[in-house]
């Protein structure tokens, strides 16, 4: 039972243009979401997250969207260059009453490639 | 601060054989994870700690075990392993309070053949 699923095992783009990243959960109980990036024999590494109160959240360069409607998220990354070439990984987590511990359930990740 | 370290980065183990993952984090985190990394799958949680002496199963515990005797450790133990523990093993921890994000450490890559 794959609660969050990332449907696109990889990406490509050019540097310079937008990157767009999928993710779709079924647990109505999640209500945290975050995106991790992850770099070949290195452990993943926090990027952004959206709490399911808001619809979207700005860093820099990354923004999260999140549709709950749909139980969707998309992490948007403008403009790409190709240091963000990585796999990423969309995880949620559910608050439980305090009782989940911050338990991450992880998406299978989507390879990024950006060209120069 | 060193963060989460991990070790041995690699390491082959024969069928049966038994090895301990070593975890250690010094930002007095309460909140310590094992996580595997399988091929073309997202990370699934192994075992959770939330303090020193308490430990709970995650979502595929089946052949291994955990101790929390200190705040900084959370060694991971296979005894008897399988080909199907071939994995990379992420170690993490967060602090107790808020919806803070896991800091992982660098992974073990283990082979069992």
């Amino acid at each position: 039972d794959q609660q969050v699923k990332q449907n696109s095992p990889s990406l490509s783009v050019q540097e310079g243009r937008i990157s767009i990243l999928n993710c779709d959960y079924t647990n109505s109980m999640f209500d945290y979401f975050l995106w991790y990036k992850k770099y070949p024999a290195e452990g993943p590494t926090f990027l952004i997250s959206i709490s399911s109160i808001k619809d979207k959240n700005e860093d820099g360069r990354f923004t999260v969207f999140l549709n709950k409607s749909a139980k969707h998220l998309s992490l948007h990354i403008v403009p790409s260059q190709p240091g963000d070439s990585a796999v990423y990984f969309c995880a949620a987590s559910a608050n439980a009453g305090g009782t989940s511990y911050g338990k991450l359930t992880f998406g299978q990740g989507t390879i990024l490639t950006v060209h120069p | 601060n060193a963060g989460v370290t991990q070790t041995p980065k690699f390491r082959i183990l024969k069928i049966g054989q038994s090895m301990t993952l070593q975890c250690t984090q010094d930002m007095n985190h309460n909140y310590m994870y094992w996580y595997r990394q399988d091929p073309g799958m997202g990370l699934k949680l192994i075992y959770y700690s939330v303090g020193a002496g308490i430990t709970d199963k995650g979502e595929v515990p089946n052949g291994y075990n955990v101790s929390r005797s200190t705040t900084e450790d959370f060694p991971l133990r296979l005894e008897l392993a399988a080909p199907s523990q071939t994995s990379v093993y992420f170690c993490a921890s967060r602090p107790r309070s808020g919806r803070a994000s896991l800091y992982f450490g660098p992974g073990t890559r283990l082979t069992v053949t």
